[in-house]
């Protein structure tokens, strides 16, 4: 069974510094990773979906990349804001699973100080 | 992006009772849909998956009698909870997916979530 893990559970940092998220996985077939955020009470908004093929993906401040290899990817938030201020979550999809079902790690809780 | 949403966003009911949450996706036909459950500071997990016109399957340790989950059409997947308890009162969050060839079939949309409080 895939298991995903994530590390750290929280970090605090101040504002305008680069943020570091770490996801590892245990089952190196994965179809794709997916990067969640989720503000407290409410539902996951997605940031990134990586494929298998690719190493990268980059939207705006954000950037996560892939490497199957050694099971882990890692999403980049640069300058951060305290808006960035959230759990980021991030989900494996295997390629065994035709219906597309996610194993999410427990989390990373980010706190963007002013 | 695509929208998921879900009725009722809050829901407080007494004990023995039986609650339904509806999902729907808005703007896209979804082949599958899936029901997860968050505990406070904990990730999410997977209940079930549902394919329009198709019985759910069920995750280990689900009780199927207990979350009765309905996937009627492309567009409607209803969760019900029966004969609720105080352990049942957590955060419902269902998701949605198109299926493989169909435009958005690689992301899952998910819903804002529904809160329970059973007391």
């Amino acid at each position: 069974k895939q298991e995903v893990t994530q590390i750290p559970a929280a970090l605090s940092v101040p504002e305008g510094e680069n943020l570091v998220l770490n996801c590892s996985f245990t089952d190196s077939a994965i179809y794709n990773l997916q990067w969640f955020r989720q503000d407290p009470g409410k539902g996951l908004t997605s940031l990134l979906l990586i494929q298998s093929s690719q190493r990268e993906q980059t939207s705006g401040r954000l950037n996560a990349s892939l490497d199957k290899s050694s099971g882990r990817s890692t999403l980049y938030i640069a300058a951060s804001q305290p808006g960035d201020s959230a759990t980021y979550l991030c989900a494996a999809r295997l390629w065994t699973d035709s219906w597309g079902k996610l194993q999410f790690g427990a989390g990373t809780q980010v706190v963007v100080t002013p | 992006g695509a929208v998921v949403s879900q009725h009722p966003s809050w829901v407080i009911c007494k004990s023995g009772t039986s609650v339904k949450i509806e999902c729907r996706s808005l703007d896209f036909q979804a082949t599958t849909m899936f029901w997860y459950r968050q505990f406070p500071k904990q990730s999410l997990m997977l209940m079930a998956t549902s394919n329009e016109g198709s019985k759910a399957t069920y995750e280990q340790g689900v009780e199927k009698d207990k979350f009765l989950i309905n996937h009627a059409s492309l567009t409607l997947s209803t969760l019900t909870v029966t004969s609720a308890h105080p352990e049942d009162s957590s955060f419902y969050i269902c998701s949605a997916r198109g299926g493989l060839g169909l435009e958005r079939g690689e992301t899952q949309y998910f819903g804002p979530g529904t809160r329970l409080l059973v007391l």
